[in-house]
């Protein structure tokens, strides 16, 4: 079982469309956990953290369930901008930090 | 000023040879890394240092050295390049080990014909 699991995507959603994408990890000691976005031929970047009681940032709302060992990202109201690759992404604390990266999950926002 | 800064950014280069590529932030951070993201564009940690000591380096041929010189930079050599070496390979900074936010370098795409 791969440590970070995602949706295999891709999304192809219309303007306007709530858009969720899901995120299993093996390691149940993880202990911290973001999505990071990720444009075609560009770096990651941070786009939210995520915790336990869930949070908002506009548009984008993350959740964290720890017993399912599971994470959430939703999108509302998507726009074109947001078409681009999404990266759920876990901090590991054993043997020195790790931080682990799931495959990603493509999203296309069309008019 | 770019925060993370990586050279080159385009390096083609012929099996066996030897190739390095330059990392360095202007971030102050204590923490740098290198990942590796392969064409099904799976992102995976290579090396992690911390002030200049390796504290991560997971299953890496021999063949990729990182060096430190000190804690703003972090070089990546690679000897005797072969094909399956073709990615791009990220340089990353966080301010301390396990950070929130890792800062990425614009990456390097490594071709090895």
């Amino acid at each position: 079982r791969k440590e970070v699991e995602q949706d295999p995507g891709p999304f192809n959603v219309p303007e306007g469309a709530t858009v969720a994408f899901n995120c299993t990890y093996s390691n149940s000691a993880s202990q911290s956990f973001f999505w990071y976005r990720q444009d075609c031929r560009k770096e990651p970047k941070l786009l939210m953290s995520v915790y336990s009681s869930g949070n908002e940032d506009g548009r984008f709302t993350a959740q964290l369930n720890r017993a399912s060992q599971y994470i959430s990202l939703l999108i509302r109201d998507s726009k074109l901008s947001d078409s681009a690759t999404y990266l759920c992404v876990v901090n590991q604390g054993t043997g020195g930090f790790k931080t682990i990266f799931g495959a990603g999950t493509r999203l296309f926002v069309k008019a | 000023d770019t925060a993370v800064s990586q050279t080159p950014k385009y390096l083609v280069t012929q099996m066996g040879n030897d190739k390095s590529i330059k990392c360095e932030q202007n971030l102050g951070h204590d923490t740098m890394y290198w990942y590796k993201q392969d064409s099904k564009k799976f992102l995976k940690i290579m090396f992690s240092y911390n002030n200049k000591e390796l504290i991560i380096n997971e299953t890496v041929p021999n063949r990729f050295s990182p060096k430190s010189p000190d804690k703003a930079h972090l070089n990546l050599h690679i000897n005797s390049l072969e094909l399956g070496d073709s990615a791009v390979y990220f340089c990353a900074s966080s301010q301390t080990q396990g950070s929130e936010k890792l800062f990425f370098g614009s990456g390097t795409q490594l071709s090895v014909l």
